[in-house]
């Protein structure tokens, strides 16, 4: 079917740490991959994006990496901040077209001072 | 310019009442999707509209469930003979195309639906 497993649902760091969530997704057509941030009480907002034509973006303290082989993509976010505590989506393309959006269950993070 | 908006903000039924929400998507965007967010929850899709293209509605969860885009703008989903686990943040999100650069989803506010 068409799923996309996320992983960890809680994360705890040292602010200064970094942070690592990972995702898995089920169709081998996805070729579109972004993450989105919600803060408390807020819409989800997109803060990277990678398409299946390259294997790592960078932007700034965020990157994202794409295995489509083994159908795992991640996000890492370096220096971690307090304002980075929210919850993180991962999603990726499905569908006959694979345009249609799916996301994960999301992660928790949290940055300890 | 203006972004996604979703009216009503909050909705109060009782169970068995129909209720009939609504998307405003941004103006040019070709794409429109529903998503439902139980509380502390991830974002399950419901249904996809793009274009003049059939919608794929393979997330609805019941027959109760229903959703229609007019003239390719506005979208209202409708929830019949509401029951108490429909009770959630049903989120709108519109996006310029399904391809190229145009893939990126921007959210309305949300409507937070209370089934008593």
């Amino acid at each position: 079917g068409e799923n996309v497993e996320q992983h960890p649902s809680t994360l705890s760091v040292q602010e200064g740490d970094s942070a690592v969530i990972k995702c898995t997704y089920s169709d081998s057509a996805s070729n579109y991959f972004p993450w989105y941030k919600q803060e408390l009480g807020k819409r989800p907002q997109l803060i990277i994006d990678i398409r299946s034509n390259v294997g790592e973006k960078k932007d700034q303290r965020i990157a994202v990496t794409l295995n489509k082989t083994a159908k795992h993509f991640s996000l890492h976010i370096t220096e971690t901040q307090p304002e980075d505590s929210a919850v993180y989506f991962c999603a990726a393309s499905m569908g006959s077209s694979a345009s249609k959006i799916i996301f994960g269950s999301g992660t928790r993070l949290s940055i300890r001072p | 310019g203006a972004g996604v908006s979703q009216s009503p903000s909050n909705k109060v039924t009782e169970k068995g009442k129909d209720v009939e929400l609504r998307c405003d998507p941004i103006s040019g965007h070709t794409a429109l999707y529903w998503y439902r967010q139980s509380l502390g929850q991830g974002l399950e899709f419901l249904i996809y509209f793009q274009g003049n293209s059939a919608p794929d509605k393979s997330g609805l969860p019941s027959d109760r469930f229903s959703a229609e885009r007019t003239g390719g703008s506005v979208s209202t989903l409708t929830i019949q003979r509401t029951q108490q686990e429909d009770s959630a943040v049903y989120l709108c999100a519109s996006s310029l195309e399904t391809s190229g650069r145009g893939y990126e989803q921007y959210f309305g506010p949300g409507t937070r639906l209370t089934v008593t």
